[in-house]
């Protein structure tokens, strides 16, 4: 059965931090590892990772995989109050199916 | 506008009632999905489709069905056999392609019994 674990599950920091989330994966048939962000409603596509050790970057946001160690880290520097949401992993596996398995995500909240 | 529209965005269910959710999207987008979200569950797959009139469960199926009659919809009706309904939906909706797609989400229904 696939697996995606994130940690921490609920952080909080002061404005201004850099903060790191993090994900795991156990998977068969890895395709790709996705960053979404979930404000209120619907999760909005942060990153899509296929390559290990290729940054991906979005103004403060960046993102990269290690496919040895299965995991990947989302960084999120001088963070904002706007940052404050559910970040949610999930994994793209097996051939055909185009299915994702997600984690329970991280609710980062960004205080003043 | 192209998005993906799901409706309504409350819903009540009395004892006994089935109960459907729509989830329309003018992306052109093949492949739609069904999702539940509970509070520290994450995101859990109840029914997928990847073309016209053809659907798989998913983690999740029992006490729901769905239909697949137009690319651009994919209703979900959560029937009286599903004993705790009550949880986020989320509608989700991507290219298949070379599989390197983000699915892309609506608003979402959240659905409670009364």
């Amino acid at each position: 059965e696939d697996k995606v674990v994130q940690s921490p599950l609920s952080l909080v920091v002061h404005e201004g931090d850099t903060v790191t989330l993090n994900c795991s994966y156990e998977v068969t048939n890895f395709r790709s590892l996705l960053w979404y962000k979930q404000e209120k409603k619907a999760p909005t596509f942060l990153f899509m990772l296929t390559s290990s050790g290729i940054e991906k970057k979005s103004g403060r946001l960046s993102s990269i995989l290690d496919k040895k160690e299965l995991f990947s880290i989302l960084n999120i520097t001088a963070t904002q109050t706007g940052d404050s949401a559910v970040y949610l992993c999930a994994v793209s596996s097996g051939a055909g199916s185009y299915q994702l398995t997600f984690g329970k995500g991280t609710k980062l909240s960004v205080i003043p | 506008d192209g998005g993906i529209t799901q409706s309504p965005k409350y819903l009540f269910r009395k004892e006994g009632q089935n109960v459907t959710l729509s989830c329309e999207q003018n992306l052109n987008h093949d492949a739609m999905y069904w999702y539940r979200q509970d509070p520290g569950q994450g995101l859990r797959l109840i029914y997928y489709s990847q073309i016209v009139n053809d659907f798989q469960k998913g983690d999740i199926a029992e006490g729901y069905s769905v239909s697949r009659e137009k690319k651009e919809s994919f209703p979900l009706t959560v029937t009286s056999a599903q004993k705790n309904p009550t949880a986020f939906y989320l509608c989700a909706s991507t290219f298949i392609g070379d599989g390197r797609q983000p699915q892309h989400f609506g608003d979402g229904t959240r659905l409670s019994i009364l």
